[in-house]
């Protein structure tokens, strides 16, 4: 098993430039998640999918949108890049929906907007 | 909402010490919380965790420790070695919202 992969790992985009960040995940989880990692920050929740063909926002959703596309994929979409948006994303994905349980991370998308 | 918070941003310990980790959250109702190890350039991996019905969990060289009262959890590393280093995060969370909420992160640093 792979876990969660991320792609890209490393993007740089100029200022207005769009991008989609990609996740999969091959453990059947049902609940998908999108953080972003900033210097001496906790990570913060950007959207969430608590199961196929659901999505809401979290804590910092302005300037992004997400697609769960079938159980295994959860984009993340920045529509025009702003220098605030420099940071490292995580994708996440755990089991059960609407219970507690672990998550697990992917390796991250270091982004850099100049 | 909640907001969780670690008293020291780094820890710096001698290999083979045992290492404390604290951390305060702001929920009364968060009943769920998680440590996470971050190491550098990767993600986050869950260590232990730990429901509000306990005080104290074990796991393999790792205690959590809970204090409902003063809402106050911590992580023991014992017998520290050069591989802990890495950034530690708790997690907090409650009924209302399966989703943990992280706190900022203490960097532990193991000197040989």
């Amino acid at each position: 098993n792979a876990g969660v992969t991320q792609t890209p790992k490393f993007q740089v985009l100029k200022t207005g430039q769009s991008m989609t960040l990609q996740c999969a995940q091959d453990m059947n989880h049902n609940s998908m998640y999108w953080y972003r990692q900033d210097p001496g920050m906790g990570l913060r929740l950007i959207y969430y999918s608590a199961s196929e063909g659901t999505t809401d926002k979290g804590e910092v959703p302005n300037g992004y949108n997400v697609s769960r596309l079938n159980k295994r994929e959860f984009s993340l979409r920045l529509e025009s890049a702003a220098p605030s948006q420099t940071s490292v994303y995580f994708c996440a994905s755990s089991d059960r929906e609407g219970a507690y349980n672990e998550q697990f991370f992917g390796p991250g998308t270091r982004l850099t907007v100049l | 909402g909640e907001s969780v918070g670690l008293h020291l941003p780094t820890l710096s310990v001698q290999e083979g010490d045992n290492s404390i980790i604290n951390c305060a959250y702001s929920n009364s109702a968060s009943d769920y919380f998680i440590w996470y190890k971050q190491e550098s350039g990767k993600g986050p991996q869950f260590i232990i965790d730990i429901r509000s019905n306990m005080d104290k969990r074990q796991g393999q060289r790792v205690t959590v420790l809970l204090n409902k009262t003063v809402k106050h959890l911590s992580l023991q590393i014992a017998a520290t070695q050069p591989g802990d280093s890495a950034v530690y995060f708790c997690a907090a969370a409650s009924g209302g919202s399966y989703i943990p909420t992280f706190g900022r992160g203490t960097s532990l640093i193991v000197h040989p």
